[in-house]
This record gives structure tokens, sequence and C-alpha cells, in this order.
């Protein structure tokens, strides 16, 4: 149980483009998601909290204008990556908490590699 | 911004032996947790230990907790090759969903 998916595993995309990432928890509902961004051998850095049907919780420092997080339903939260730039190039991961377990471990997806040429 | 520093940032090991990683973080925390990622893929959950705990088993993997000092460890006793991954450690503040994460040790184990 607590299996998180991620689509696409990679995507690569020209400058200027927008690509679009899907995070689905897909045998329990998900009320929060998260997303994160992380560069080579860096850690996992927290860019926004998504949460079903209202507005996501962007931290410092993350354009909310250029990734737009959509959390429609309790199984699926998606990123868009607007007007893509090679700096943006990164892995993006997700992950959501399991509200059945009463616990704080969260689950990940296996993340997807942008690359932007 | 990162709350946990991890000691080492590498760790290259015998299989058999044992890996210690060590992990310190900043503000008061309900829990502490550790995820290994394998390269290129998502985080999975190793375990998780309160902030009213001292120690936890789990497995070959031990886990310590000094909230006084702000640290954690994580021992893999008799370690293997598929234990080659990354280690982070993870905190949440308390009332807060989020986890922020540590800088990660990577852990190489020779066969």
């Amino acid at each position: 149980g607590a299996v998180v998916s991620q689509h696409p595993s990679w995507v690569i995309c020209k400058s200027g483009t927008s690509v679009k990432i899907e995070c689905r928890s897909l045998d329990f509902q998900a009320t929060t998601m998260f997303w994160y961004r992380q560069f080579p051998k860096q850690s996992l850095m927290l860019m926004a909290t998504s949460n079903e049907g209202s507005k996501a919780t962007y931290e410092q420092g993350v354009e909310k204008d250029k990734f737009l997080i959509n959390h429609a339903s309790l199984t699926l939260s998606t990123l868009t990556v607007t007007s893509a730039h090679p700096e943006d190039s990164s892995f993006y991961i997700c992950s959501a908490r399991d509200p059945r377990r009463g616990s704080y471990e969260q689950y990940f997806g296996p993340g997807t590699r942008l690359t932007v040429t | 911004s990162q709350q946990g520093e991890e000691d080492p940032q590498a760790l290259s090991i015998q299989e058999g032996e044992n890996a210690t990683m060590n992990c310190s973080y900043k503000t008061s925390i309900n829990n502490l947790q550790w995820y290994r990622q394998n390269s290129g893929r998502g985080l999975v959950h190793l375990i998780l230990i309160r902030s009213n705990e001292r120690e936890k088993h789990s497995g070959r993997l031990r886990v310590t907790l000094d909230t006084s000092k702000k640290s954690s460890s994580l021992l893999i006793t008799a370690s293997r090759a598929a234990d080659t991954a990354s280690y982070f450690c993870a905190t949440d503040g308390q009332g807060a969903q989020k986890l922020v994460f540590g800088q990660g040790t990577r852990l190489t184990i020779n066969p």
C-alpha cells in the first residue's frame, strides 16, 4: 500500500516551452502532496505543498507563476513548469502522506528528470 | 532552508562492516525520519523515531536520537552491496506537515 507514481519519468523539452508532471497516489487519497526538486548530488528542496481543492503553498524563493501546481482531486497533483529554461533542469519528486496510517512518514514518487535544452 | 546537516557527506566501507551516519538539526521536532535514495530514484522511508524516543531498531538498522544535542545517528550493521545509496534524515517542525531534509550521506559498500 501507499504507492505514489509520477509521470513522465523523464522529459526533454525546449527552452521556452512548458511541461507538466503528474503525481498520483495509487491506493490512497492524499489531501496533501509535496513537490521537491533535487540537483545532482544534492538534497531535496521543498518547492511547495499542494492542497486538494485549494491553492498551493509555495516555499520562499519559489516562483508560483513559473511552477504552477494544481491538486484537482484526492489522487492527483500536477506541477507545470512554465517557460522552461535550462536552469530548470532538475530532478522533480513528489510525495504524499497517507492519512489512513496516522503517521508522519511520506511516500515518494520515483521522480521525473527534466532536461531543458 | 535546510535544517539538517549530515556527517559524513560520503562514506565508503567494505561489505560486512557497519556504517554510521549522523544528522544534526536546528529546531524542535515532533519526530525524525531517515530515508534512502538509490541513484536517480525516489526516496524510500526507512525508519521514524519520535521526539520522546531515544533509540529504535528495524532489522539491520539502529537509530538514535538525542534531542538535547539535536542530533540523530543511523547505524547499518553487516552492510551489503545493496545498501549502496544516499541516506537522508528529515525532520518536521512541531505541527508542520512538511519535511526538511538534511544534506545526505552517500554510502558506498565495496564488495
